[in-house]
């Protein structure tokens, strides 16, 4: 069973980088497409970016000159880097991988809240 | 990037409904769509992909249909366990975009 699970700190303060990581178990991440999701609270969700194992991206435009998503192959993990956040970046951060399935998210982290606030 | 639109926001029913929820998108994605259900507290669970194929799991109420830009997930027979909110999301190309949400309540 795969399993994903989000790590990094809680509390960023304003105009600095919030970084996460995602570690993957029960399966190699050396195959499909790896993402990065939020939700700011009492909202709906937020596409951030995604990569695949041999490390080409895709990012939200919206988001595109603060984002970077990279993999670690060795050790099943990807990371996500979101640079000068406000505010606005408040938010659980997903992570997600894309299936086999018509491009969908077929499993998910739990989830982890980031408050960014000084 | 393709806006997604989902009616109505919320909906009150009862045990043993019938719920429909409509999705649009700003244009045609052929059948890259995917429905989510989301309990507080919790990361969204897949339910449909494809339009209309079921994930592996998820109980037979749960369906959905459509293509181009007009889809739908209907719950045949409302459980108390399916008091959520769901989403859709395109996955026709990128950026990825979800809808807005549909919150199922209790009547």
């Amino acid at each position: 069973q795969v399993q994903l699970q989000e790590s990094g700190p809680g509390l960023v303060k304003p105009s600095e980088t919030l970084s996460l990581t995602c570690t993957v178990s029960g399966g190699s991440i050396s195959s499909y497409y790896w993402s990065w999701i939020r939700q700011p609270p009492g909202k709906g969700l937020e596409w951030i970016g995604c990569i695949f194992h041999s490390g080409s991206t895709n990012y939200n435009p919206s988001l595109k000159s603060r984002v970077t998503i990279s993999v670690d192959t060795s050790k099943n993990q990807f990371s996500l880097r979101l640079s000068s956040v406000t505010a606005a970046d408040t938010a659980v951060y997903y992570c997600a991988r894309q299936g086999e399935g018509g491009r969908s998210y077929d499993y998910w982290g739990q989830g982890t809240l980031v408050t960014v606030s000084s | 990037d393709i806006q997604m639109t989902q009616s109505p926001s919320s909906v009150s029913a009862s045990v043993g409904d019938r719920v429909t929820i409509t999705c649009r998108a700003s244009q045609g994605i052929s059948s890259w769509l995917a429905w989510y259900q989301q309990k507080p507290g919790k990361a969204p669970k897949l339910l449909i992909y494809a339009a209309s194929s079921l994930q592996s799991g998820v109980p037979s109420r749960f369906s959905g249909s459509g293509s181009g830009t007009d889809f739908t997930l209907t719950i045949s027979s409302l459980q108390p366990e399916d008091f959520a909110t769901y989403y859709c999301q395109q996955a026709n190309s990128f950026p990825r975009t979800f809808g807005p949400g549909t919150k199922v309540d209790i009547k």
